[in-house]
């Protein structure tokens, strides 16, 4: 069975700490995505990789980064946190184009910036 | 641009009721559509999609959407709602030959009994 995993369910962390989430595939995608969700905006990309070690920016990608060193490991990274970034993380991996193209989304890490 | 628009933030139908959940979309190359849904502390969950083969799709749970080319439309729908459809659902898109998928605001199912 697809599975995609994410490190924490629920994190609190401090104005100006260096946060990680880390998010595992088992599907041997090459594709994986970083989405941030907020109430009334639905899921906003902030990063997607395509390959190892490769990386493009999505539509928010101020204040994050990213780090893909094996395939099945996405990160993401919040380099100095803010209470704006409090919000549900969601990550996904996707299996190649075509009539079989599915994203597959991990649970989810709810975060709270104090 | 790409975009997704979806109909309404709330819907709510009793238990054996019509559901109908609209999403429109924005593009200027053939789409890619879907239909994911979320339960309560979950992620998002495929329900189907469209990918330039049959127009009427059918996914899980009953759930079935017809893609309208002249209307730009893929709305989502049921026949009978059940009490265990109450959940989030997200209209997705993503052009043909691209690599973002675009997705609506969501619209919340309520079942009333």
């Amino acid at each position: 069975d697809v599975k995609v995993t994410q490190s924490s369910r629920y994190l609190v962390k401090r104005t100006g700490e260096k946060v990680f989430l880390e998010c595992v595939q088992d599907m041997d995608h090459e594709n994986m995505f970083w989405y941030r969700q907020d109430p009334g905006l639905g899921l906003r990309l902030i990063y997607f990789s395509y390959d190892v070690k490769m990386k493009e920016k999505g539509d928010i990608p101020e204040g994050y980064s990213v780090s893909r060193e094996k395939k099945e490991r996405f990160s993401l990274i919040l380099e100095s946190a803010s209470t704006n970034q409090t919000s549900m993380y969601l990550c996904a991996s996707r299996s190649p184009s075509g009539e079989q193209e599915t994203q597959y989304f991990g649970p989810g890490t709810r975060l709270l910036v104090l | 641009a790409q975009s997704v628009t979806q109909l309404g933030s709330h819907v709510s139908v009793s238990e054996g009721a019509l559901v109908l959940l609209r999403c429109n979309y924005s593009s200027s190359v053939p789409p890619y559509l879907f239909w994911y849904v979320q339960y309560p502390n979950q992620g998002l969950q495929l329900l189907l999609k469209y990918t330039s083969a049959a127009t009427l799709v059918k996914g899980i749970n009953g759930f079935e959407a017809e893609f309208k080319k002249s209307e730009t439309s893929f709305h989502l729908t049921k026949p009978s709602a059940h009490m265990s459809d109450a959940a989030e659902y997200f209209c997705a898109h993503r052009e043909a030959g691209g690599f973002k998928t675009i997705f609506g605001a969501g619209t919340r199912l309520f079942v009333k009994a």
